[in-house]
């Protein structure tokens, strides 16, 4: 089992391009998140997407967009990037229903936005 | 909403010291809380939780009691090494319609010395 696995590792954009960040999971689990972690603010809720074929907002959505592609996988596009989505972002999936007492997290993406 | 409030840090200690980590909250409802450890360059892993008043969560010589009265879930440990330092972060998650969905407290950085 690899569990969560994260691509890229690290990224470095320009303000105004786009990219997508891949989440993988092989847990069979039904939940899936997308956070990002900035100093001191621990971490942020970006979107979730509670079983396949479903997605909602967090708490920082703006600028971001996610695909539940299948069970397994969970997309993260910045269509625009600015230095403000500068991050270290984190996937990370439960799973779901009845058992959401651990989440399980990705080794994270280190984003630069400059 | 819900929220969670950590020690402010960073926190220095030399091995073989006593470690507390306080940790309190708000929250609609009747929250599971835990504790995750980010070790560098890495994702969260789950340190130990509890899932109702009174329960003790433990692993790795850590431990945390769910005291409802005071809305607070401190981490102790009796005798820290060097390998323990990391990013401890406080976390809390409600049931029902929130859909596995974290709320995390800042972080607190711990650095411990030989």
């Amino acid at each position: 089992n690899a569990g969560v696995t994260q691509t890229p590792k690290f990224q470095v954009l320009k303000t105004g391009q786009s990219m997508t960040l891949q989440c993988a999971q092989d847990m069979n689990h039904n939940s899936m998140y997308w956070y990002r972690q900035d100093p001191g603010m621990g971490l942020r809720l970006i979107y979730y997407s509670a079983s396949e074929g479903t997605t909602d907002k967090g708490e920082v959505p703006n600028g971001y967009n996610v695909s539940r592609l299948n069970k397994r996988e969970f997309s993260l596009r910045l269509e625009s990037a600015a230095p403000s989505q500068t991050s270290v972002y984190f996937c990370a999936s439960n799973p779901g229903l009845a058992f959401y007492n651990e989440q399980f997290f990705g080794p994270g993406t280190r984003l630069t936005v400059l | 909403g819900n929220s969670v409030t950590q020690m402010e840090g960073p926190v220095t200690l030399s091995e073989e010291a006593f470690l507390t980590i306080n940790c309190t909250y708000t929250a609609t409802g009747y929250p599971s809380l835990f504790w995750y450890v980010q070790y560098p360059g890495e994702g969260l892993q789950l340190l130990l939780k509890a899932t109702k008043a009174d329960d003790k969560g433990s692993n790795k010589g850590f431990e945390a009691t769910y005291r409802k009265e005071t809305t607070s879930f401190h981490l102790e440990k009796g005798s820290v090494q060097v390998s323990d330092s990391a990013v401890y972060f406080c976390a809390l998650l409600t049931g029902g319609t929130s859909y596995g969905k974290l709320t995390f407290g800042q972080g607190t950085i711990l650095t411990v010395h030989p």
